[in-house]
């Protein structure tokens, strides 16, 4: 059973600039979720994916939006980066939507914006 | 609007002894309560989750932790501590009733296994 992978694993972008983030779900999996980890504190939820469409979000801008493939893999794009994207991102996914799954996490994708 | 409280940002303890790892929680319905570790570079790992059913839940590692609906609090205990079990610990919860699929995570408790 492969676990969920996301990439790349460290990315360097100038203020301003875009930036697309990638996950691939974990076997068997059709839901996925993005989080924001600020460094010292908890993740913080984005958004979730269920069958290709956003069904929950969190208080984040529209620029930070995704997109979910039939193959379940998703991707986060983060528009007119700020110096406060700044963060650890993680990807995870579930079996289901269903509210009383756990999730399983990848290892982040580490954004730093200068 | 549903929150998470973990009271203490670190936690110190004797390999051998028990350990407590404190989260306390604000829902408006019943929660479902989880708990996850994350070790440096790492991303989080699930141990356990309370939905319903008895209150002492038992996970991965040897973790368990004690659903208290009066005291809201969803505490996470090991018998008898490692030096591998030394990490950065958090609790989430689910407001079910919100109909949101939001996990809300606590800021964190570092937990120091010392030999």
């Amino acid at each position: 059973e492969t676990g969920v992978t996301q990439s790349p694993t460290h990315l360097i972008k100038t203020r301003g600039q875009q930036v697309t983030l990638r996950c691939s779900s974990q076997s068997g999996h059709n839901t996925v979720s993005w989080y924001q980890q600020a460094l010292g504190q908890g993740p913080q939820f984005i958004f979730q994916y269920y069958r290709e469409e956003e069904n929950g979000r969190g208080n984040f801008p529209p620029r930070f939006s995704g997109l979910q493939f039939p193959n379940y893999s998703s991707e986060l794009n983060v528009n007119a980066l700020e110096l406060d994207d700044s963060a650890l991102y993680l990807c995870a996914s579930s079996p289901w939507a269903a509210v009383a799954y756990e999730q399983y996490f990848g290892p982040g994708t580490r954004l730093t914006v200068t | 609007a549903q929150s998470v409280a973990q009271p203490e940002d670190q936690v110190n303890v004797a390999e051998g002894n028990p350990l407590t790892v404190k989260c306390t929680y604000s829902v408006s319905g019943n929660p479902y309560l989880f708990w996850y570790v994350q070790y440096p570079n790492r991303g989080l790992q699930f141990l356990l989750k309370y939905i319903t059913g008895d209150n002492l839940v038992k996970g991965s590692y040897g973790f368990e932790a004690e659903f208290n609906k009066s005291q809201t609090s969803f505490h996470l205990k090991k018998p008898s501590a490692l030096v591998s079990d030394s990490a950065l610990y958090f609790c989430a919860v689910r407001d079910p009733g919100a109909g949101s699929y939001q996990l809300t995570f606590g800021k964190g408790t570092k937990l120091s296994v010392i030999p």
